[in-house]
């Protein structure tokens, strides 16, 4: 079965430096992966999604991810964090099953901004 | 465009109280529906899907159902709530079709099962 596995519960960085969030995922086929972010008692929005082409895609603000096939990981970076960002972070891999796209999720990192 | 809407936000319900939570999607037709909960320091587990009115799949057995009588409403229901049915309950949308299609969630409903 699918599975994602994001080893870091909480991570903490100083505005403007550099943020890297792992995600490894394990998955038999080609992985579709998602990488989200949830304001604190909001749903959940895209940042980016990989399922073919250039392994490193770039989404909404200013983030990026590298998928690594020989690492089985998709990990999210962004070159200056703002302290907007702020929030949990969750990786995704697809799994298509009788017409629906089932996403499965890893348990999160928090990422904590400081001033 | 698109837009979701989930109500309520927060509900505080007694156990053994039914339950009813209800989304809606605007701006799509046909749309994959999905039924998420997310519990205190976890990820997010998929309880329901669907791919048209009346299609529900179930992944996980429990306490809970879910119904689609129109294409774009989807609703979560209990008879008699637990306490172990406290959580994050998100709702999802995404376009009938392959993995590379997203979802796109809602602002959630917070329920407290006291």
């Amino acid at each position: 079965a699918q599975s994602v596995t994001q080893p870091d519960i909480h991570i903490t960085v100083s505005e403007g430096a550099s943020l890297e969030l792992r995600c490894n995922y394990s998955y038999g086929a080609t992985p579709y992966l998602f990488w989200y972010v949830q304001s604190p008692g909001q749903g959940l929005q895209l940042l980016l999604k990989y399922f073919s082409g250039d392994t490193l895609v770039q989404g909404i603000k200013g983030f990026e991810a590298e998928f690594k096939r020989s690492q089985s990981s998709f990990n999210l970076r962004k070159p200056s964090v703002h302290w907007s960002d702020a929030a949990e972070y969750f990786c995704a891999v697809a799994l298509l099953a009788g017409g629906g796209n089932k996403l499965t999720f890893g348990t999160g990192t928090q990422l904590k901004v400081e001033l | 465009s698109q837009t979701i809407h989930q109500w309520p936000a927060t509900l505080v319900q007694p156990v053994g109280s039914p339950l009813s939570l209800e989304c809606t999607v605007e701006g799509t037709s046909n749309p994959n529906l999905y039924w998420y909960r997310q519990a205190a320091g976890r990820g997010l587990q998929l309880l329901f899907y669907s791919v048209g009115i009346g299609q529900i799949s179930s992944e996980v057995p429990q306490n809970l159902s879910a119904s689609r009588p129109q294409d774009r409403q989807f609703i979560l229901s209990s008879k008699k709530l637990l306490l172990s049915d406290s959580g994050f309950y998100l709702c999802a949308w995404s376009v009938l079709g392959g993995r590379s299609s997203p979802l796109h969630f809602g602002n959630g409903t917070r329920l407290t099962v006291t």
